[in-house]
Parts: C-alpha cells; sequence; structure tokens
C-alpha cells in the first residue's frame, strides 16, 4: 500500500470510447505525474502537476487530457484512443525526489 | 537530453547467486540514484537509494555508485526466485524539477 489508488485497475475501450482514468493519493503532496508504461520500454512521463497546476505536457497527444481539481485528486480523460495507446498508465506522488506509485490502469484499446 | 541505460535481460541466475545488476546514466552532475523493483503486473516499488560514492547496504540488497565512472549498480546476495523481477534504475534531471529518468529496466529470473 503505496497511499496512492488508481481505479479502474483494468480497462478495455474502443477508439470511439470516452472514458477516463482516476488517482488519488491522502500523502499531502502537492505534486502528482501520469506515467505510461508500454511493454519493453522506459516508463515514459506524461504529465506534470504541480500545486493542482499543469507544469509539464511531454508531447502527449490531446486525445489524452488530464485534470486535477485538487492537490489530492488527478484525472486522465480519455477519447479516439489508438490501439497503440494500450498500456499500463501509472500515477505518481511525488515528494521531493521520492515517487509513490499507485497500482496502475491496465489499458487496453481495441 | 539525460539518459539511463540499462541491459534489458533477462539476467538469470540460480537460487542463492548473486545477482549483479548495472546502470549507467549520461548526467555527470547526477546526486541521488533509486532502485525500484517492480513484479509482472504490479508498479515499480523503491527498493533502494543512495547518495555518496561507495557501497551502501540493506538486507541482501547492496547498492554501488561509482560517480567519476557514472555507473550505479544494484547486487542481490543470497538471491531468492522472489527477487524475480524488473529493476529499474532512476536518475532524477534537476534541470527539469528533479523527475526521475528511468532506465528500460532489468529483468531478473532467479531459478530454484
Amino acid at each position: 500500500e503505496t497511499g496512492v489508488t488508481q481505479t479502474p485497475r483494468h480497462l478495455v475501450m474502443g477508439m470511439t470510447n470516452k472514458k477516463s482514468l482516476k488517482c488519488e493519493q491522502h500523502l499531502g503532496h502537492n505534486a502528482m505525474y501520469w506515467y505510461k508504461q508500454s511493454a519493453k520500454k522506459p516508463l515514459e512521463l506524461m504529465f506534470v502537476y504541480n500545486f493542482k497546476e499543469q507544469t509539464e505536457n511531454n508531447s502527449v497527444p490531446s486525445r489524452f487530457s488530464p485534470e486535477c481539481p485538487n492537490s489530492s485528486h488527478l484525472f486522465l480523460h480519455l477519447h479516439t484512443l489508438q490501439p497503440e495507446d494500450s498500456a499500463l498508465y501509472l500515477c505518481a506522488s511525488v515528494a521531493g525526489d521520492t515517487i509513490y506509485f499507485g497500482e496502475g490502469s491496465w489499458l487496453t484499446v481495441v | 537530453q539525460k539518459e539511463v541505460e540499462q541491459n534489458s535481460g533477462p539476467l538469470s541466475v540460480p537460487e542463492g547467486a548473486i545477482a549483479s545488476l548495472n546502470c549507467t546514466y549520461s548526467d555527470r552532475g547526477s546526486q541521488s540514484f533509486f532502485w525500484y523493483r517492480q513484479y509482472s503486473g504490479k508498479s515499480p516499488e523503491l527498493i533502494m537509494f543512495i547518495y555518496s560514492n561507495g557501497d551502501k547496504e540493506d538486507g541482501r540488497f547492496t547498492a554501488q555508485l561509482n560517480k567519476a565512472s557514472q555507473y550505479v549498480s544494484l547486487l542481490i546476495r543470497d538471491s531468492q526466485p522472489s527477487d524475480s523481477a524488473t529493476y529499474l534504475c532512476a536518475v532524477p534531471d534537476y534541470n527539469q524539477g528533479g523527475k526521475l529518468i528511468f532506465g528500460q529496466g532489468t529483468e531478473l529470473s532467479v531459478k530454484p
């Protein structure tokens, strides 16, 4: 238990669907990230939020839309995804150098 | 672009042996180094961090850092089948607010 909760744990969606991934942390941290992990590839940092403000977007396609309504919650809204977007999406709550990962959401786009 | 390099493996060792996992990094100014373990289907979990040159021991795990060679390693003594996982090396990029740059990970398989 890292204190970072992600839902859903597994999601299968069609290319025309709209869905959202949710991340919640009650660790008191002010920074939250979204990572993408594809098979046999390094973790890819997607978005960074500090104090609810997006401070980084690493050239992520607009079909991924993050939302951070408060310091404890982070969403990743998904629409018109492609099969190559199938991956493990990890939320992280960050304090200094230390990253606390959620369990991840396994996404399959069909 | 800062880089962190690891051999993807798989690295296979017999139970009870020492597993040696290696990582090189491109930023000579890097100050801290992290090792994460990721079991199949699970998220990464922090197992070791090291800031100073030399060795740092924690139970069966030893992290070794050589800043001159830009090299950090993780040794696992008395390897167990439960150590079978992917091990990720990570280095903060302080030009980007300290965000961790991850290597691709080394898959370790410990055979009974």
